[in-house]
């Protein structure tokens, strides 16, 4: 059974260019977060696709966007990128939430 | 709106003790609780999973208990050792399917 795969493993970016990140979920799972960490600081939810349909989103401007493809790979988009989204992107799948969640190793984005 | 809390923010000991970490949530709906690990720079490992009709899990020299009612858990960790030492999060997840996470506590377990 593989786990969660994030890549890639760090990034370094300009500000106001856009940016993918690439997330393949574990084996068996449907569900796919992404979550933002700021150094210092807990996880915050961005947002989650369920069977490629987004179905919760937190507190993240449009900016933000994503995709879930049919072998429930998923993809964070940043555009425009800013100084304060220079953070740790983590991905985390499930099969159904009350299993709990399975996470990647992370994408480190650094934006200068 | 649900928050999560955990004391203390950092905690150092030395190699051998047992120690308590501590979460609080204000909302008691939840599905379930989720303990992780997280080495520097790192991703998150789970550690133990609690469901809402549980009151305590164990796996190894961790045990972590479950009251949903006073919205409290906490996280034992059995004669500790240098290699425990990284940040512990504690993680909710009620109707929306959403993790929402503590601070975390950052442990450094002294040789």
């Amino acid at each position: 059974e593989t786990g969660v795969t994030q890549s890639p493993t760090h990034l370094i970016k300009t500000r106001g260019q856009q940016v993918t990140l690439r997330c393949s979920s574990q084996s068996g799972h449907n569900t796919v977060s992404w979550y933002q960490q700021a150094l210092g600081q807990g996880p915050q939810f961005i947002f989650q696709y369920y069977r490629e349909e987004e179905n919760g989103r937190g507190n993240f401007p449009p900016r933000f966007s994503g995709l879930q493809f049919p072998n429930y790979s998923s993809e964070l988009n940043v555009n425009a990128l800013e100084l304060d989204d220079s953070a740790l992107y983590l991905c985390a799948s499930s099969f159904r939430d009350i299993y709990g969640y399975t996470f990647g190793s992370g994408t480190r984005l650094t934006v200068v | 709106k649900q928050e999560v809390t955990q004391i203390p923010a950092a905690l150092s000991v030395p190699e051998g003790e047992n120690l308590v970490l501590n979460c609080s949530f204000t909302d008691s709906a939840i599905y379930n609780l989720q303990w992780f690990r997280q080495d520097p720079g790192k991703g998150l490992t789970s550690l133990l999973l609690i469901q809402s009709s549980q009151r305590e899990q164990t796996s190894g020299r961790l045990n972590a208990s479950l009251d949903k009612s006073s919205g409290r858990s906490t996280l034992y960790i059995a004669a500790s050792q240098p290699g425990d030492s990284a940040t512990y999060l504690c993680a909710v997840t009620g109707n929306t399917g959403k993790l929402i996470f503590g601070q975390g506590t950052t442990l450094q377990v002294k040789p």
